[in-house]
């Protein structure tokens, strides 16, 4: 199955500074990459998610770049805000014949004003 | 926006007894799936339906869980003998189709087995 690795497990960054997260994945038939937002209590909400036929994709201050050769992907949020604060994780699947997400750790990301 | 529902949003129960985990998916999804999280810890899949048959499910999926969708809007997780372990946020989701595109989830059940 596959295996997914999410680093760092805490951040902490300046309003207004950058925040990066990294993952790796083991399985390189995986093709779909999604990152969810999770705040305390809550569900967790897609934020952002990349195929493997892209490179990159952004989205406002939000952007995702994979690395397919180096199994990795990572998430960049420019410019933070204190709402920016909460759990982000990573996820991996296949694309056929397995329906399920392998999700990251998890990171902790705290926006200090 | 549709939503998945869950009920109920939290559950104690004694360890020994049966749980069902109630979950709304959206409607026009045909993808069903209950993942957990134990306090602090990742989200973990446990199982995947589809066309009323589980597609896939993990190592946790054991003899002592089940899943049903008992009409055309429900979908639940039932837990025959609780564990202390078993205690979790558990989290229903759903997807239009299958692998690459997004699953939303529900807001979860937090079970406590006592």
């Amino acid at each position: 199955g596959e295996n997914v690795e999410q680093h760092p497990s805490t951040l902490s960054v300046q309003e207004g500074d950058s925040a990066v997260i990294k993952c790796t994945y083991s399985d390189s038939a995986s093709n779909y990459f999604p990152w969810y937002k999770q705040e305390l209590g809550k569900r967790p909400q897609l934020i952002i998610d990349i195929r493997s036929n892209v490179g990159e994709k952004k989205d406002q201050r939000i952007a995702v770049t994979l690395n397919k050769t180096a199994k990795h992907f990572s998430l960049h949020i420019t410019e933070t805000q204190p709402e920016d604060s909460a759990v982000y994780f990573c996820a991996a699947t296949l694309s056929f014949n397995d329906y399920k997400l392998s999700f990251g750790a998890g990171t902790t990301v705290t926006v200090r004003a | 926006e549709p939503e998945v529902t869950q009920t109920p949003s939290h559950q104690v129960t004694q360890m020994g007894q049966e749980v069902i985990l109630r979950c709304v998916p959206i409607s026009n999804h045909l993808y069903f799936y209950w993942y957990r999280q134990i306090l602090g810890q990742k989200v973990e899949f446990l199982v995947s339906f589809y066309n009323n048959e589980i597609s896939e499910k993990s190592e946790i999926f054991d003899d002592q869980f089940s899943v049903e969708r008992p009409d055309g809007s429900n979908f639940t997780l039932k837990i025959r003998s609780t564990k202390l372990e078993d205690s979790a946020m558990y989290f229903c989701a759903s997807s239009s189709t299958g692998t690459g595109t997004e699953a939303f989830f529900g807001q979860g059940t937090r079970l406590t087995v006592v």
